[in-house]
């Protein structure tokens, strides 16, 4: 059983069209994470979410953790905004789901 | 902005042989992680250490897993007799308290031949 479900799984879209991730767990978190991950492989933390809402430039996190789903916003999205996306909940250690390609063509 | 390293970035190594993994976390970080990722699969969690020991591991750090922080700096992940299914990126990350998020460094890919 998956702990942690994304959707979707892959992603296209045109620069400057506002993405939506979605993410779903099934076990009680104290936190749960957004990570970027590049095709290169490395990992970079986006946000750390235990409630409410976090913004960073034009990434919008938001999470409920009555219904257990959190959300990753993109606006105007760009092409270096290319990557894989992660959400991980945190139990100390994190719990990965499957991640969700974005690919965003000029 | 300090940041984890990984050494080497990319390892190849014969089926049976031992290899070290080796990471040096972020210099005022007490938590540390291992984790790997297969290709074109999920990241997974292998161990947690902190306070000198292992704290947490998953199913996959059997007896052929082993860490050791040998040196108040470094943060090792030995693998004693490789096999073909070891071959994954593995990702070393720490953090500097629980309610901190995990810094990771940009991984060791391992083949396993």
């Amino acid at each position: 059983k998956n702990e942690v479900e994304q959707s979707p799984q892959n992603l296209t879209a045109q620069e400057g069209e506002f993405i939506t991730i979605n993410c779903s767990y099934s076990v009680g978190i104290s936190a749960l994470h957004w990570l970027q991950q590049h095709p290169g492989g490395g990992i970079v933390s986006l946000f750390m979410l235990s409630s409410g809402k976090k913004k960073h430039g034009r990434l919008i996190a938001t999470i409920n953790i009555q219904e257990k789903h959190s959300s990753l916003h993109i606006t105007a999205s760009h092409p270096r905004d290319s990557a894989v996306y992660i959400c991980a909940v945190d139990l100390v250690k994190l719990i990965f789901g499957t991640g969700t390609r974005l690919q965003v063509f000029p | 902005e300090p940041e984890v390293t990984q050494t080497p970035s990319h390892q190849v190594t014969q089926m049976g042989q031992e290899v070290i993994l080796r990471c040096v976390p972020i210099s005022n970080h007490l938590y540390f992680y291992w984790y790997r990722q297969i290709l074109g699969q999920k990241v997974e969690f292998l161990v947690s250490f902190y306070n000198n020991e292992i704290s947490e591991k998953s199913e996959i750090f059997d007896d052929q897993f082993s860490v050791e922080r040998p040196d108040g700096s470094n943060f090792t992940l030995k693998i004693r007799s490789t096999k073909l299914e070891d071959s994954a990126m593995y990702f070393c990350a720490s953090k500097r308290d629980r309610n901190q998020p995990q810094h990771f460094g940009d991984g060791t890919r391992l083949s396993i031949l």
